[in-house]
């Protein structure tokens, strides 16, 4: 069984571009999410997805931050302005039903904001 | 913000020793999760204690769950170099969510 596929795994941009990350999550899994892990911390729900609906995304800067899934598989989450602060690992993250308290991580993209 | 506070936040020992780490939260959970991370890695979950459970075992790795102090802990035996990574605990909370909340990790060096 494939692992939940990220890319890229590392990006580095200026204050204020805009970057996007892209996740393709295990094979028939409904539920998807993004995590922000700054250095030192552990992840930080950004916004979790049941097919193609958002179910949370009360932690996620909609100022700046978007996502989507549009066809309840792939997913892609944008950045637009980038600040220094956004400086971490962007995890991915997708359940199924068949253990449904598990998650399973895809490995990352670094993005560094200079 | 987060659930869990874990202690301690970075722990070194020789390889072949025991290594304990725990983990506090605040609010009532349907269950807690360990996970392991290594170096520019995804996270790996590794046991998971419901909670109504006091204790799991998963070969080298024992998890303890005290409900009533709100702590958990995990221990690996007879460590060894590869167990080097950071461990985060997660707590699921009461509600339907099935969401993960993470603890700020233990950094666990295991020195050969």
């Amino acid at each position: 069984e494939a692992g939940v596929a990220q890319s890229p795994r590392y990006k580095i941009i200026e204050k204020r571009q805009s970057v996007a990350f892209w996740c393709n999550p295990i094979s028939g899994h409904a539920t998807l999410y993004w995590y922000q892990q700054i250095l030192g911390q552990g992840p930080k729900l950004l916004i979790q997805f049941q097919n193609n609906g958002v179910v949370d995304d009360s932690q996620l800067p909609k100022d700046r931050f978007s996502a989507e899934r549009l066809k309840g598989v792939d997913s892609t989450l944008k950045i637009q302005p980038a600040k220094l602060e956004d400086s971490a690992v962007y995890l991915c993250a997708s359940r199924g039903t068949e253990r449904p308290y598990e998650q399973y991580f895809g490995p990352g993209t670094r993005l560094t904001v200079t | 913000s987060q659930q869990g506070e874990e202690d301690p936040q970075a722990l070194s020992i020789q390889e072949g020793e025991n290594a304990t780490m725990n983990c506090s939260y605040k609010t009532s959970i349907n269950n807690l999760q360990w996970y392991r991370q290594n170096s520019g890695r995804g996270l790996v979950h590794l046991i998971l204690i419901r909670s109504n459970e006091r204790e799991k075992h998963s070969g080298r790795l024992r998890v303890t769950l005290d409900t009533s102090k709100k702590s958990s802990s995990l221990l690996i035996t007879a460590s060894r170099a590869a167990d080097t990574a950071s461990y985060f605990c997660a707590t699921v909370l009461m509600d339907s969510s099935y969401k993960l909340i993470f603890g700020s990790g233990t950094r666990l060096l295991v020195r050969p």
